[in-house]
């Protein structure tokens, strides 16, 4: 049972537009949303989360969206960097005994294209 | 400013044998976590530790995984009688307080890739 899915694997974008990488959850207790990126041969990095009492984080070119009704969140990039080109995966955690545990999406690989 | 280190990066075993993998947290980070991530899969916890105590080994297989963080070195997760389905990345990450009390995030290592032949 999947509680956090990414149903792209992949996308690819030119650099200098937007990326939009997308994510759904089903766990209603879920209270609190990260982002990781992750290179080849890398642990994951965070890069931005966002508490269920908003529905807007923002830091530099990464804003993160939460949709609570739709259960459902977006990371955007804008502009795209080469650099950007990694695997991004979206994290939930709820509130409770176990709110130390995350759990992760499978990932959607970008590709910022020069 | 040493980050979570892992090791090793990359593990070959044969089936029957036994893995240990190594995690020394951030300094100052006395809450280890970890995870593992199978091929085409997300990250998936496996178990919680502090010092000498494991708080949470609900995500750990029943039989031949074992996790420890003694009260000096590294934290160690062992697997016996390796078979092909343990080829995964182990990820051990680590936070300065319990991450649940806090909204900031885990520092993750690099992984231990484990290879069963």
């Amino acid at each position: 049972d999947q509680q956090v899915k990414q149903n792209s694997p992949s996308l690819s974008v030119q650099e200098g537009r937007i990326s939009i990488l997308n994510c759904d959850y089903t766990n209603s207790m879920f209270d609190y949303f990260l982002w990781y990126k992750k290179y080849p041969a890398e642990g994951p990095t965070f890069l931005i989360s966002i508490s269920s009492i908003k529905d807007k984080n923002e830091d530099g070119r990464f804003t993160v969206f939460l949709n609570k009704s739709a259960k459902h969140l977006s990371l955007h990039i804008v502009p795209s960097q080469p650099g950007d080109s990694a695997v991004y995966f979206c994290a939930a955690k709820g509130s409770g005994g176990s709110n130390y545990k995350l759990t992760f999406g499978k990932g959607t690989l970008l590709t910022v294209n020069p | 400013n040493a980050g979570v280190m892992q090791n090793p990066r990359h593990l070959v075993r044969r089936r029957g044998q036994e893995a240990r993998l190594r995690c020394s947290p951030m300094k100052g980070h006395s809450h280890v976590y970890w995870y593992r991530q199978l091929p085409e899969e997300g990250l998936k916890f496996m178990v919680y530790l502090q010092k000498e105590n494991i708080i949470d080994e609900s995500g750990m297989p029943k039989e031949r995984f074992s996790a420890e963080f003694p009260k000096e070195g590294p934290s160690i997760l062992r697997i016996q009688q390796v078979v092909r389905g343990d080829s995964a990345a182990y990820f051990c990450a680590s936070s300065p307080k319990l991450a649940g009390d806090y909204t900031g995030e885990l520092f993750f290592g690099e992984g231990s890739r484990l290879t069963v032949l």
